[in-house]
């Protein structure tokens, strides 16, 4: 069965480094989405992206914040100076074109910011 | 707006009870998807079901059973005879359609689900 597929599972890095998560969406997807699930709390949505541009993002998703897809098979979230804030898993997903449609998420990322 | 409302934040059953995980939506829509979603405390999530607002069949799969009434804006999801590997934090989640078609999943805080064995 196809699945999206995360790197890495989990990655500590320090406060005010650059981190990129990286996620490999399903081949005959074009919708691809980021969002992040704080330790305890609910999943909420940061970003959808289709066809090589953001289609909408969420109050979150502020400047610190970027997606790409650099590759054709790659789908990347970097944050460019991580806050303590910013720890949290962080789920990629993908979808395909049409209304009939479900989101297929990957396993997770979870950044830990000391 | 969307929203979903998981009442019960926390729930302990001992094992081999049946158990209801209720869920409230709000869309305006007319059209829209309902989704429950597992996530064992390894943390992935893992897709339980999908339901069409033109659906209010309840559908039941093994130990699974979903009961959909678009009168009181309901997705409520039953376990029976619940297995200690039911233990996970349960969401249940609302997608739009028709507007972009992005599938912008909405999830609910969660349930976590405890069963004592």
């Amino acid at each position: 069965e196809p699945e999206v597929t995360q790197t890495p599972s989990h990655q500590v890095t320090q406060m005010g480094q650059e981190v990129i998560l990286r996620c490999v969406p399903i081949s005959n997807h074009l919708y691809f989405y980021w969002y992040r699930q704080i330790l305890g709390q609910k999943v909420e949505f940061l970003v959808s992206f289709y066809n090589n541009e953001i289609s909408e993002k969420s109050e979150i998703f502020d400047d610190q914040f970027s997606v790409e897809r650099p590759d054709g098979s790659n789908f990347t979230l970097k944050i460019r100076s991580t806050k303590l804030e910013d720890s949290a898993m962080y789920f990629c997903a993908s979808s395909e074109v049409g209304l009939v449609t479900e989101a297929f998420f990957g396993q997770g990322t979870r950044l830990t910011v000391v | 707006a969307q929203k979903v409302t998981q009442a019960q934040t926390e729930i302990s059953v001992v094992e081999k009870e049946d158990v209801t995980l209720d869920c409230v939506y709000e869309t305006r829509d007319t059209t829209y998807y309902l989704f429950w979603y597992k996530q064992p405390p390894s943390g992935e999530l893992v897709f339980l079901i999908r339901r069409n607002s033109f659906d209010e069949q309840n559908e039941i799969s093994g130990r699974y059973s979903w009961n959909f009434q678009k009168s009181t804006s309901s997705f409520n999801f039953t376990i029976t005879a619940s297995q200690v590997v039911d233990s996970a934090v349960y969401f249940c989640a609302l997608s739009e359609v028709g507007k972009t078609s992005y599938d912008k999943v909405i999830f609910g805080p969660g349930t976590s689900l405890s069963v004592i064995p």
